[in-house]
């Protein structure tokens, strides 16, 4: 069965440094990885996946994500946090074996940028 | 939020009553669904729909059940709400296709008391 794991509830980064959201993954087929984040009293929103090919993703807002086989991680970055990327970040997994109805999300991230 | 509406965004209601939320869209997507956000679990899916009167269920399809009578709309109904059931609702469009992004309305938070 599919399951994707968030091992941090909560990350706290200084305006202007790097910031990083950890994702790991399990899968049984080829895996298909997402990250969306939710902004208060949001819904989720669409900020890159990974597919196939390139292991460095680039998606909206300056972020990008590197997937990493070997590891099953799909980390989330951007080299120099804002404050207004504080939000709940989350990583999503699709299996090849299951097709594309089943994602399963992590739990999700907060991620606290201070000025 | 990609043309995806939820009502109501809020909803205050007792053990034991039925509920119904309705999820409505501009897009015309062929794929909906229903997930519910708990701390700690992150989304859930209910159940989905991949077409006009065509559903299934999710992971936590207990004790809710849908209906699609038209592309637009997607209902999510709780025949007899529980506490268990208190938590926010989002809709969600698109994602048909194992690559595909989903899309997701701005959610409804539903209290049982």
């Amino acid at each position: 069965a599919q399951s994707v794991a968030q091992p941090e509830d909560q990350v706290n980064v200084a305006e202007g440094n790097p910031l990083t959201v950890k994702c790991t993954y399990s899968v049984s087929g080829n895996p298909y990885l997402f990250w969306y984040v939710q902004y208060p009293n949001r819904g989720l929103q669409f900020l890159l996946k990974y597919i196939t090919g390139d292991n460095l993703v680039k998606g909206s807002y300056g972020f990008e994500a590197e997937f990493n086989k070997s590891q099953t991680s799909f980390h989330l970055k951007k080299p120099s946090a804002l404050v207004s990327d504080s939000a709940l970040y989350f990583c999503a997994v699709r299996d090849s074996n299951t097709g594309g109805f089943k994602t399963i999300f992590g739990a999700g991230t907060r991620l606290f940028v201070k000025a | 939020d990609a043309g995806i509406t939820q009502s109501p965004r809020h909803k205050v209601t007792e053990t034991g009553t039925p509920v119904t939320l309705r999820c409505h869209q501009t897009e015309n997507h062929r794929y909906m669904y229903w997930y519910r956000q708990d701390p700690g679990h992150g989304l859930r899916l209910i159940h989905y729909s991949y077409g006009v009167k065509d559903t299934d269920k999710g992971e936590v399809s207990d004790g809710y059940s849908v209906s699609r009578s038209k592309t637009e709309d997607f209902l999510l109904t709780l025949e007899s709400a529980t506490s268990s059931q208190t938590s926010v609702y989002f809709c969600a469009i698109g994602g048909g296709g194992i690559t595909d992004t989903q899309y997701f309305g701005p959610g409804t938070r539903l209290t049982v008391l």
